[in-house]
């Protein structure tokens, strides 16, 4: 139950894209398509941007994306704007009912 | 609108107990796997334990085997967290989360309960 792997801060400027990653091993992010993405803002709880790798839940922007290619799982955002600016977690199933998030990245909108 | 309440954090001496609730509405309850998530401070977000939806299965994240109890009352639409010798390194924001699908991505959160395990 070792954390995934995360850049531990990323930026980017308005209207920019950027791409924070997200590496586990063949025991969880390689072997699922249950690759889950959270935003949290200071003092708030997380908030489900993606599930199941790529899939956005209703209300969610489009500007959010996600993929995975082998053990890594990868979250864009594009049209980057001021409001991203917040801490986003991966989350991985990792067998036998439990999950795996990752270390945090802290998004910084220049 | 669904609705996740936490309550029964506060400050506990190391070896001490404490037992976290959970106020669900808004949803049926008895639908979903519950889980509790925790965040110490300035740190990142650790899944605890989760557990069905009739409670029949249970599941804990190595650190806190043996030590922590999840539970629900599906009657009373509540999710518990028992949590015995504490210690330091509990310390942490603890939440409540949906399990959106059985797929373990949590589209609910609570707002979370403060545990400070501190002589």
């Amino acid at each position: 139950q070792s954390a995934l792997t995360q850049p531990a801060s990323v930026s980017g400027s308005p209207g920019q894209s950027i791409t924070i990653s997200c590496t586990g091993t063949s025991s969880d992010v390689g072997s699922y398509n249950l690759v889950s993405w959270y935003q949290q803002h200071p003092g708030k709880a997380p908030k489900l941007m993606i599930y199941e790798v790529s899939k956005r839940p209703s209300g969610v922007s489009n500007r959010f994306s996600g993929s995975k290619s082998g053990n890594t799982a990868s979250l864009t955002i594009s049209g980057l704007q001021a409001e991203d600016e917040a801490d986003y977690y991966c989350c991985s199933y990792a067998g036998s009912s439990s999950v795996v998030f990752g270390g945090g990245t802290k998004l910084t909108v220049l | 609108e669904v609705q996740l309440v936490e309550s029964g954090g506060g400050l506990v001496q190391p070896g001490g107990s404490l037992r976290l609730s959970c106020a669900a509405s808004g949803f049926t309850f008895s639908s979903y796997w519950m889980s509790w998530v925790r965040q110490a401070p300035g740190k990142g977000l650790e899944w605890v334990a989760n557990i069905k939806q009739d409670g029949s299965e249970k599941y804990y994240v190595d650190s806190v085997k043996g030590r922590f109890t999840i539970s629900r009352d599906n009657a009373k639409n509540s999710l518990y967290l028992q949590m015995n010798s504490l210690r330091a390194e509990d310390t942490a924001v603890y939440y409540c989360a949906r399990d959106a699908g059985g797929d373990l991505s949590f589209d609910y959160w609570g707002q979370g309960t403060l545990v400070t395990v501190s002589s």
